[in-house]
């Protein structure tokens, strides 16, 4: 029963290039996040939204924005990538915000070169 | 700024022994404290949480235990598996969107 998807598992892209990962629930949260995973950083807060259109900014927005036009959608895109955001995107949803469950989608492992 | 201190990175054990893994916040207002398992190439998913208002946690192998007063957490698996290997994540959160993760205990447990 697969509750948050991501668009691609993999993705190559130049730098420079404008990069979109998307994620999908099916849950009906109201909350989705987008983290970045890096060797012995753990997991970094990029984006938070808590409704349709509404954002945040978490610890490292820089390079980054995001776009929620629909509940269950919540898109990351860089608008120029860069190597320093090869990395592995992981995007997350949960019912109430801090006193529940996050779900997280699969990852996607981004290689800008 | 706010951080969550885990240790240690790695952890081997042999099958059949207990494993702990320590986090350490810093926000004394953190009031919910999640556990996830990283199993490689898949997602991370939760395997308990405790919330401040509790001092232990049990789970059938798997317990977590809060000190407050110290401001630290720590998760313990008992009679370890094979299955048990992957990375383990800690997390405080004060209430907020705001999740603080520690970095990670990659533990193997050698059959």
């Amino acid at each position: 029963d697969v509750k948050v998807t991501q668009s691609s598992r993999y993705l190559v892209k130049r730098t420079g290039e404008k990069v979109f990962l998307e994620c999908v629930q099916d849950m009906d949260h109201e909350n989705m996040f987008w983290y970045r995973q890096d060797p012995g950083l753990g997991l970094r807060l990029i984006y938070f939204s808590y409704d349709v259109k509404m954002k945040e900014k978490g610890d490292i927005p820089e390079g980054y924005s995001v776009s929620r036009e629909k509940k269950e959608r919540f898109s990351l895109i860089l608008e120029s990538a860069s190597t320093n955001q090869t990395s592995m995107y992981l995007c997350a949803s949960e019912r109430l915000a801090g006193v529940s469950e996050q779900y997280f989608g699969p990852g996607t492992r981004l290689t800008v070169t | 700024g706010e951080n969550v201190e885990q240790h240690p990175s790695t952890l081997s054990v042999q099958e059949g022994d207990s494993a702990v893994i320590k986090c350490t916040y810093s926000d004394s207002a953190s009031n919910y404290f999640p556990w996830y398992k990283q199993e490689l190439g898949k997602r991370p998913q939760l395997i308990i949480d405790i919330r401040s208002n509790v001092g232990e946690k049990k789970d059938q192998r798997i317990a977590v235990t809060l000190n407050k007063t110290a401001k630290h957490f720590s998760l313990h698996i008992t009679e370890t598996q094979p299955e048990d290997s992957a990375v383990y994540f800690c997390a405080a959160n004060t209430g907020t969107y705001k999740y603080i993760f520690g970095t990670g205990t990659r533990l193997k447990v050698l059959a």
